[in-house]
């Protein structure tokens, strides 16, 4: 069946340092893509998405492009702040309509700590 | 505009007991999904209702139900709980677009179920 796969954390960075997690997927047909943020304590967050191949999702200066080639699609940031201290999840959509829409696939998440 | 919103927020249960957990979706969101996160893991796909409808189910026994009530909001009921059911059930709303997999669902901060 479908999966995501992601980078295990935590992953640990210092102000302004360059932020990459990998994320690689397996899917049939042609999937979106999509980047959750979970910051401590709220509900899980939408960040960023991508609904074809080449496409790039860009939110808070995070961007991830859908690269059907390696079937990944890796976040990155090129300066990271502590308020970005989350935890991030990839995610797809099998993209068939309606019905499935709601069912998200999730990786098991990366947790990000930002030291200043 | 209020967000998702899910009750209750934490709860504690012992075992064969049975449990119902509440969802309201954003104001003229028609689809509500739940999920089931487990510590340390990405959240897993449970149901999904559009127009009172199923119109989705994971990979979890018939112990799981829900519902979805004329004005959206949904239930989601756990019987014979087992020590395994601990965990964070997250409700999510969206609006169906008219190309599949494109929309945002939105989360709730969920319902923390221990079971003892």
């Amino acid at each position: 069946g479908d999966s995501v796969t992601q980078m295990e954390g935590p992953v640990t960075l210092s102000e302004e340092a360059f932020l990459t997690i990998n994320c690689t997927y397996t899917a049939t047909g042609y999937p979106s893509l999509f980047w959750y943020v979970q910051y401590p304590g709220e509900g899980l967050q939408l960040l960023l998405k991508a609904t074809k191949a080449d496409d790039k999702g860009s939110n808070k200066g995070f961007e991830a492009t859908y690269r059907k080639e390696t079937t990944s699609f890796h976040l990155e940031k090129g300066s990271v702040q502590v308020s970005d201290s989350a935890v991030y999840f990839c995610a797809l959509s099998e993209g068939n309509y309606g019905g499935s829409q709601g069912n998200l696939i999730f990786g098991k998440g990366t947790k990000l700590s930002v030291k200043p | 505009d209020a967000g998702v919103t899910q009750s209750p927020t934490h709860l504690i249960k012992t075992r064969g007991q049975h449990v119902t957990l509440r969802c309201s979706p954003i104001s003229g969101h028609k689809s509500v999904s739940w999920y089931q996160q487990v510590l340390g893991q990405g959240p897993q796909f449970i149901f999904q209702y559009y127009e009172k409808e199923e119109r989705g189910r994971g990979n979890f026994p018939d112990r799981f139900s829900a519902r979805q009530f004329p004005n959206y909001s949904s239930e989601l009921n756990v019987n014979a709980l087992l020590l395994g059911d601990s965990a964070l059930y997250l409700c999510a709303s969206s609006l169906l677009s008219g190309r599949a997999g494109t929309g945002e669902l939105f989360f709730g901060e969920g319902s923390r179920l221990t079971v003892l």
